[in-house]
């Protein structure tokens, strides 16, 4: 099984700023790559599934950009707000592999 | 729509003991999926099956056996039960590889 790595591990800001972090994945045999969004004691909710080389999708406040040619994935939060507080999850499709999560705290 | 539901919900189990998850979807998706998730870990997948009657091994089969006789029904089953595989367990169903997934609300599993 081939690392899909998150980074940072946490990450604790203050409302209304803005945030990003990153998902790496292995360049080759890419088929997609997924988002989640999971909040404490509830199940992961699906935020995106990107496909193609240079796809950006955006939904609300939230957006997301791939490049599968260098592996990585960024998830950007644009003005942040408590109820954005969950961990962010990646996951590379071809092998059903999920990353360890952003966990994301924001504080009013 | 229910969803993705599972039963049960909380389960203690003793070293040994046998037991069944049951994984139910009423989206009429052919991909499902369990996973276990253990603090540090993320998700890993258990197993998963892509139609009714398949199932496949993911990153930590060993211990689990699973079985898809109907399409919206996943059975995830341990037969011995070991302190190891203490976690809490999702089940996901999803229309296909590339569409999102849609997760169950849970399993928590404590084995003595």
């Amino acid at each position: 099984i081939l690392n899909v790595e998150q980074s940072p591990q946490s990450l604790h800001v203050q409302e209304g700023d803005s945030t990003n972090f990153t998902c790496s994945f292995p360049s080759s045999n890419f088929y997609a790559l997924h988002w989640y969004r999971w909040e404490t004691a509830k199940s992961p909710e699906a935020l995106f599934v990107m496909t193609l080389n240079g796809d950006e999708k955006k939904k609300g406040r939230i957006s997301a950009t791939l490049n599968t040619k260098e592996g990585y994935s960024y998830l950007y939060i644009k003005g942040s707000q408590p109820e954005d507080s969950a961990t962010y999850l990646c996951a590379f499709d071809s092998t059903l592999t999920f990353g360890k999560g952003t966990m994301l705290l924001v504080s009013p | 729509n229910a969803g993705v539901t599972q039963t049960p919900k909380f389960r203690v189990l003793k070293t040994g003991q046998s037991m069944t998850l049951l994984c139910a979807q009423d989206m009429n998706h052919e991909y499902m999926y369990w996973y276990r998730q253990d603090p540090g870990m993320g998700l890993r997948l258990i197993h998963y099956s892509v139609g009714e009657g398949t199932t496949a091994k993911g990153e930590v089969p060993d211990g689990y056996n699973v079985s898809r006789l109907k399409k919206q029904n996943f059975l995830l089953g341990l037969e011995s039960a070991a302190p190891s595989q203490t976690s809490v367990y999702f089940c996901a169903s999803s229309l296909a590889l590339s569409r999102e997934q849609y997760f169950g609300p849970g399993t928590r599993l404590t084995v003595t």
